[in-house]
């Protein structure tokens, strides 16, 4: 099975600030590499798919890059509605799987 | 509006069984593969269960294989994973996902349903 990891786990930044959170997979997945936003008591929203496609409706200060083993996502300017926890997926191989989450807080 | 609602979640003694549901609306649910994706309290996410369009394929992660079983009523628009031989592991928020097809990422999520296993 791949392994995902991302980094760092937890974030500490203010509105306005540009961030950038990172995702490693154990092998090569090609651009099979998804971002998700989830916030308490919600379920996962899709923001990118394949690396760096924009999810229909996702504000565009989100963007992703990436290929093969090393992906990240950047928030331009943060808004206050983004503090939220950002997992990847990479969806090369059955069983798909998650990094272990990343948690954005306010500073 | 395409949605997902799931509903069965519910407390449960360590053994027992439970079938949860995942109603579907708003797209052509036999065309898509369906997905089973769980979250401990805290936790992060983790790939349960997954069945093709027609039902002629699923898939079980290792830690729910032999007790769960993914099922689809494509007539009724209805996914559906039973589960049996309940564990404290197996306590989560359980969500029914919709795939992009061909890069399987998970455009649509229901809001999800609790799972409790404690005696």
């Amino acid at each position: 099975d791949i392994q995902m990891t991302q980094s760092p786990s937890s974030l500490s930044a203010s509105v306005g600030d540009r961030v950038t959170i990172t995702c490693r997979a154990s092998q090569s997945i090609s651009s099979y590499l998804n971002w998700y936003q989830q916030k308490p008591g919600k379920a996962p929203k899709l923001l990118i798919y394949a690396a760096s496609s924009l999810q229909s409706g996702v504000p565009s200060r989100f963007s992703g890059s990436g290929s093969g083993t090393d992906f990240t996502l950047t928030i331009s300017s943060l808004q206050p509605e983004d503090f939220a926890t950002y997992y990847c997926q990479q969806s090369y191989s059955t069983p798909c799987s998650f990094g272990q989450g990343t948690k954005l807080e306010i500073k | 509006e395409v949605q997902l609602v799931e509903s069965g979640g519910g407390l449960v003694q360590p053994g027992g069984s439970l079938r949860l549901s995942c109603s579907a609306s708003g797209f052509t649910f036999s065309s898509y593969a369906m997905h089973w994706v769980r979250q401990a309290p805290g936790k992060g996410l983790e790939y349960v269960s997954a069945i093709s369009s027609n039902g002629g394929s699923t898939y079980y992660a290792d830690s729910v294989k032999g007790r769960f079983t993914i099922s689809r009523d494509n007539s009724k628009n209805t996914l559906y994973l039973q589960m049996s031989s309940l564990r404290a592991e197996d306590t989560a928020v359980y969500y029914c996902v919709k795939g992009i097809p061909g890069i399987d990422a998970f455009d649509i999520w229901g809001q999800g349903t609790m799972v409790t296993v404690s005696s």
